[in-house]
């Protein structure tokens, strides 16, 4: 399995303000996921973060609200940008490992804004 | 219809049960099904992993996969208060296609 660490495990923030999501695992993965779980709902992915090239957007996701970089084959980070209170959610990074074909999960960053 | 559809629960049982929970999905492209577990404030936990119809045990948990019925199942036996969790079905086309998720079922295990 792969070791995925995440920080911060959760935060407070204020409307309008911004957070940025980092996610490191513990070996080189082509690719890194974003997902989204808002309360009492599954998972929703928002986007997929390549190395080396721009991060690829669910429908409903941009850029400009969610960047996200990727530097190299173990590092991510996901902004959450201008927050409004309907950007409380759990904010879940994941990799494939063990060949490619098994998905794994960091332990989330818990989001409330205010 | 949503794609993937999971009884949300919540499930209370006693200790010691057996917890049968379950996923129905639309699209028969679907070729690798998953199982995770998730805990309050935690990240999802890959617990199962199959690939196509047939049946796979590890332990306490065996997962069921009926692609003719576009159903799938986890058996969890004997089962502890440890286990009280979300329990997430999820599925895919190809290896590398992208993890549809169930909305989850809430598990409570009465000691």
């Amino acid at each position: 399995s792969a070791v995925i660490s995440q920080k911060p495990s959760r935060d407070i923030c204020q409307r309008g303000t911004s957070l940025t999501i980092q996610c490191q695992v513990d070996s080189q993965v082509t690719m890194m996921f974003w997902y989204r779980q808002q309360p009492g709902q599954s998972l929703t992915l928002i986007a997929t973060a390549n190395q080396g090239s721009e991060a690829t957007y669910e429908s409903g996701f941009v850029i400009d609200k969610f960047p996200i970089s990727r530097p190299n084959l173990t590092f991510s980070t996901l902004t959450v940008s201008n927050m409004s209170p309907e950007d409380s959610s759990i904010y879940l990074c994941s990799a494939h490992a063990e060949g490619g074909e098994k998905l794994f999960f960091g332990s989330g960053t818990q989001l409330s804004v205010l | 219809q949503k794609e993937v559809e999971q009884d949300p629960g919540p499930l209370s049982v006693p200790e010691g049960a057996i917890v049968s929970l379950n996923c129905t999905y639309s699209n028969s492209a679907f070729q690798y099904f998953m199982w995770y577990r998730q805990y309050s404030r935690k990240g999802p936990e890959l617990l199962m992993y199959t690939y196509s119809s047939g049946n796979k045990e590890d332990g306490r948990f065996t997962a069921q996969v009926d692609k003719s019925s576009k159903y799938i199942s986890l058996f969890i036996r004997d089962s502890q208060p440890s286990d009280s969790a979300t329990y997430l079905c999820a599925m895919r086309e190809t290896s590398y296609d992208k993890v549809i998720f169930g909305p989850g079922t809430s598990l409570s295990v009465i000691p």
